[in-house]
């Protein structure tokens, strides 16, 4: 069965600072999603990359799937407190299965 | 346009006792999933319904049981909860399997 493994596990940066998030698979990927969730609540979806090469932008959250690397990004520039959460990444594997996420923590 | 919504918020059972958590969402959507959350092993399938009138098990479905009632809700039972079932147990929709899910805000769980 496929697997997620992201990395890091968790992440403390100082405001304005970029940092990126890695979400590697075991298999294919055919489709990645990326979701945030705040402390307490569901997640948000945030983006979907279906092809190799594929970028896409969300505000100041910029994702790339990587299909030979079986890898996908997830890249914020000039984070802010409100970029605090937990970050997953999702992919179809006949169901949709999660990466384990990344705790981002941001210092104002 | 409520999105998924979840009741109980918040439940605390004794080991044995049986509940039922709801979930209805009001988009439309075909495909609704029970998932669980726990810390460091990220979210987990415990069972799907692709349709109305259809439902598969997921990752881990051992100890639950589901009921599509209608396309609008998807209910998932405990029949004796038990402390590994401790967790926060969140539902998702989406229009068809293979595309974005939205989810509700989460049932808290614990078993004593």
């Amino acid at each position: 069965s496929q697997e997620l493994e992201q990395s890091p596990q968790s992440l403390i940066v100082q405001e304005g600072k970029n940092l990126t998030i890695n979400c590697t698979s075991s298999k294919t990927l055919y489709g990645l999603y990326w979701y945030k969730q705040k402390y307490g609540e569901g997640l948000i979806f945030l983006m979907m990359l279906q092809k190799g090469g594929e970028e896409k932008s969300h505000e100041k959250i910029t994702a790339k799937l990587d299909e030979k690397k079986q890898q996908s990004s997830l890249h914020i520039t000039a984070s802010q407190p409100s970029h605090a959460g937990i970050y997953l990444c999702g992919a179809m594997g006949g169901k949709l299965i999660f990466g384990q996420g990344t705790e981002l923590s941001v210092k104002p | 346009n409520a999105g998924v919504t979840q009741t109980p918020k918040f439940q605390v059972l004794k080991t044995g006792q049986s509940m039922t958590l709801q979930c209805a969402q009001d988009m439309n959507h075909n495909s609704m999933y029970w998932y669980r959350q726990d810390p460091g092993m990220g979210l987990r399938l415990i069972y799907y319904s692709a349709s109305e009138g259809t439902t598969d098990k997921g990752e881990v479905p051992n100890g639950y049981n589901v009921s599509r009632l209608n396309k609008r809700e998807f209910s998932l039972r405990l029949e004796s909860a038990a402390p590994s079932q401790t967790s926060v147990y969140f539902c998702a929709s989406s229009s068809q399997t293979a595309i974005e899910q939205y989810f509700g805000p989460g049932t808290r769980l614990t078993v004593t």
